[in-house]
């Protein structure tokens, strides 16, 4: 069965650093999505993104986060200058028509 | 509010049924969803109702919808102690989906 699959599983990076999480989605799928949970909290939204370009954002994605779709297959999230509290879980989900399926996550850790 | 809310603990003999409730905010939610999350893992879903239908059925799960009231349960029948997650109420708003605060099921011997 197709699934949504995420790349790294744990990211350990120092404040300040870029990191980019990577997101391969189902393969027929056109929506895209982030959302992220921090330890101990409810999954969050963060962004919807569509056609190439991003249809819906929350407040938490400011201008330090940014995605792309770099190629075909690729879905990427970019936090410019990580900061303590963007340690969380960041989820990637893909859709078809109605329902959102969700990856493994990735653990992102700043130290 | 705006929360999708539910408890957020439950225990549970094994062999019995464990039923988790949600109550959630959007009247125009056109899915509720219930999605499993065990230890260090990501989020799995369970089931989804559509919002025209009562309840649906699937194995061990029931999940039954009272529009009016807008409360979502999700019954698990004969709960094993593979059933012990978190579980996550949530419903499309738009085009994302908003989840509860999850309720852990921890189940008894």
């Amino acid at each position: 069965e197709p699934e949504v699959t995420q790349t790294p599983s744990h990211q350990v990076t120092q404040m300040g650093q870029e990191v980019i999480l990577r997101c391969v989605p189902i393969s027929n799928h056109l929506y895209f999505y982030w959302y992220r949970q921090i330890l101990g909290q409810k999954v969050e939204f963060l962004v919807s993104f569509y056609n190439n370009e991003i249809s819906e954002k929350s407040e938490i994605f400011d201008d330090q986060f940014s995605v792309e779709r770099p190629d075909g297959s690729n879905f990427t999230l970019k936090i410019r200058s990580t900061k303590l509290e963007d340690s969380a879980m960041y989820f990637c989900a893909s859709r078809d028509t109605d329902t959102q399926y969700f990856g493994p996550g990735t653990r992102l850790t700043v130290l | 509010g705006e929360d999708v809310e539910q408890s957020l603990f439950l225990s549970v003999r094994e062999g019995d049924s464990s039923v988790i409730n949600c109550t959630y905010t959007d009247s125009s939610s056109t899915y509720l969803y219930w999605y499993k999350q065990e230890p260090g893992a990501g989020l799995q879903l369970l089931t989804y109702i559509f919002s025209n239908m009562d309840m649906k059925q699937d194995q061990r799960l029931t999940v039954l919808l009272n529009k009016k009231d807008k409360h979502l349960s999700l019954r698990i029948a004969d709960t094993q102690t593979g059933d012990s997650a978190i579980y996550f109420c949530a419903e499309s708003r738009d085009d994302k989906i908003i989840f509860g605060k999850g309720t852990r099921l921890h189940i008894l011997p």
